[in-house]
């Protein structure tokens, strides 16, 4: 089963609001990354948080590692039309961390 | 190149031919890796290309699929007998580190039909 899975599947939001999207995750993990696809083409990483982090912040976006709960949170703040998209985690297992391993995305669309 | 390129970004071919698609790395990155993603699905790890170490070909779905990394940069996945279950967009990401501390950067995808 996949490593990383993300809730929700799909979310549609007014533009201005937050968007919090969540990704949990069955093994011990050496990092977690965020990528952004647009039109099912390349991704664009976003952010990388290491297990012994708890926060990160870049810009608008907010990523939380716990690692007792296996869980991570992207968070984007005050939302624009450009952020629709499609938002992936993935994880880099501690043992074989040189390849990652993604959930299925969330879907998310932002509103004007 | 500024990124990553893979080369055809289109391909149409029929059941039970070969395709070769292309993916040249950034220069300099060490680490390449193939995935594949099915229509609204999650990507799926098909291989990893390490310097001159032996390849990790454990995502491989099967022994039509097969990959090869010439001098150490560019990188051809090779499709034997397509069926229509390879169709899907086929993804080369790079990286420039051992280890997945740092991103990798990914192309535009292949998106490969077969009818």
């Amino acid at each position: 089963s996949q490593q990383g899975e993300e809730d929700p599947q799909a979310l549609s939001i007014q533009e201005g609001e937050n968007a919090t999207m969540n990704c949990s995750y069955k093994t011990s993990i050496n990092n977690l990354q965020w990528y952004r696809q647009n039109s099912g083409r390349g991704l664009v990483h976003l952010i990388l948080i290491r297990s012994n982090e708890r926060e990160k912040h870049s810009g608008r976006l907010r990523v939380t590692l716990d690692t007792s709960k296996k869980s991570s949170s992207l968070l984007i703040t005050a939302s624009r039309a450009a952020d629709t998209a499609s938002y992936f985690c993935a994880t880099a297992l501690i043992q074989g961390a040189q390849k990652l391993v993604f959930g299925q995305g969330t879907r998310l669309t932002i509103n004007p | 190149g500024a990124g990553v390129s893979q080369s055809p970004s289109n391909k149409v071919t029929e059941k039970g031919k070969d395709v070769e698609l292309r993916c040249d790395p950034i220069s300099g990155h060490t680490a390449l890796y193939w995935y594949r993603q099915s229509l609204g699905q999650g990507l799926e790890f098909l291989i990893y290309f390490q310097g001159n170490s032996a390849p990790d070909k454990s995502g491989l779905p099967s022994d039509r699929f097969s990959a090869e990394r010439t001098g150490g940069s560019v990188s051809t996945l090779t499709i034997q007998r397509t069926q229509q279950e390879d169709s899907a967009v086929y993804l080369c990401a790079s990286s420039g580190r051992v280890v997945a501390y740092n991103e990798q950067f990914f192309g535009p995808g292949t998106r490969l039909t077969v009818l």
